[in-house]
C-alpha cells in the first residue's frame, strides 16, 4: 500500500510569517512530488512539482525535497490570509497520483 | 480557453439511480483520471485511462464505469452498486511520456448528492 502522510492541522500563522507544511512517503522508488492548494468547495490547483533532491524556489513558494528521509515540505514565506487553504501533497507512483489527506492552513491577519 | 469541464456542478440522485458524470478537456492530453474526495480526506482514484479505448480500475472502482471513447472525453457512471456515493467528484488530466512530469490538472468539481 503506497502511503502519503500529512498532519491534518488546522496549522494556524500569524500574517507574514513563514507557513512550514510537512509530507512524508512510503515508497522509496518515488520519483516525482506535487503540491496542490485546495480552497473549500474548490478543486485543487497545482502550486510546484519538486523531482530532485533540494529546495525549488517559486515566488513565496519553496518546495524541499530529501528522497533518503523520504520526506518533502512547502514553505509559504510572508503568508497571507488569501493563503488559507488546505494542501495537498501527492506522490506519483508509476501512472498514478497518491494524495495525502492535507493539511488545513490558517493565515489571521 | 484550454482547460478541463465537468458537468454538472451539482448533482442529485435517488437511491437506485444510475447518473453520469460528464469530464471534458481541450488541452489535448492523453490521460485522464477520476478521484472521489469525502469531507476531510484526501482524493481517491476511481478509474484511470492512458490512452483511447483503454482504461483502468482505481483503489475504488466498484459501483463505478467509464468509457473513453474520445480522447477529450471521460465520462464516469456512478451506479446504483455504488453504496455511498454522495462526495465531491473530480475529473483530471495530464499529458503522458515516459520522461515527462505527468502533472495532472483538475476540473472544477461535481458535488454529487443522494437523496
Amino acid at each position: 500500500q503506497k502511503e502519503v502522510e500529512q498532519n491534518s492541522g488546522p496549522l494556524s500563522v500569524p500574517e507574514g510569517a513563514i507557513a512550514s507544511l510537512n509530507c512524508t512517503y512510503s515508497d522509496r522508488g518515488s520519483q516525482s512530488f506535487f503540491w496542490y492548494r485546495q480552497y473549500s468547495g474548490k478543486s485543487p490547483e497545482l502550486i510546484m512539482s519538486i523531482y530532485s533532491n533540494g529546495d525549488k524556489e517559486d515566488g513565496r513558494f519553496t518546495a524541499q525535497l530529501n528522497k533518503a528521509s523520504q520526506y518533502v515540505s512547502l514553505l509559504i514565506r510572508d503568508s497571507q490570509p488569501s493563503d488559507s487553504a488546505t494542501y495537498l501533497c501527492a506522490v506519483k507512483y508509476g501512472n498514478k497520483l497518491v494524495f495525502g489527506a492535507g493539511t488545513i492552513l490558517r493565515v489571521k491577519s | 480557453d484550454g482547460g478541463i469541464t465537468q458537468s454538472p456542478k451539482y448533482l442529485f440522485r435517488k437511491e437506485g439511480q444510475n447518473v453520469t458524470l460528464s469530464c471534458e478537456q481541450n488541452l489535448n492530453h492523453d490521460a485522464m483520471y477520476w478521484y472521489r474526495q469525502d469531507p476531510g480526506q484526501g482524493l481517491r482514484l476511481i478509474y484511470y485511462s492512458q490512452i483511447v479505448n483503454d482504461f483502468q480500475k482505481g483503489d475504488i472502482a466498484e459501483g463505478y464505469s467509464v468509457s473513453r471513447e474520445k480522447k477529450e472525453s471521460f465520462p464516469l457512471t456512478v451506479t446504483s452498486a455504488q453504496k455511498n456515493p454522495t462526495a465531491f467528484y473530480l475529473c483530471a488530466s495530464a499529458t503522458t511520456s515516459t520522461f515527462s512530469t505527468d502533472t495532472q490538472y483538475f476540473g472544477p468539481g461535481t458535488r454529487l448528492t443522494v437523496l
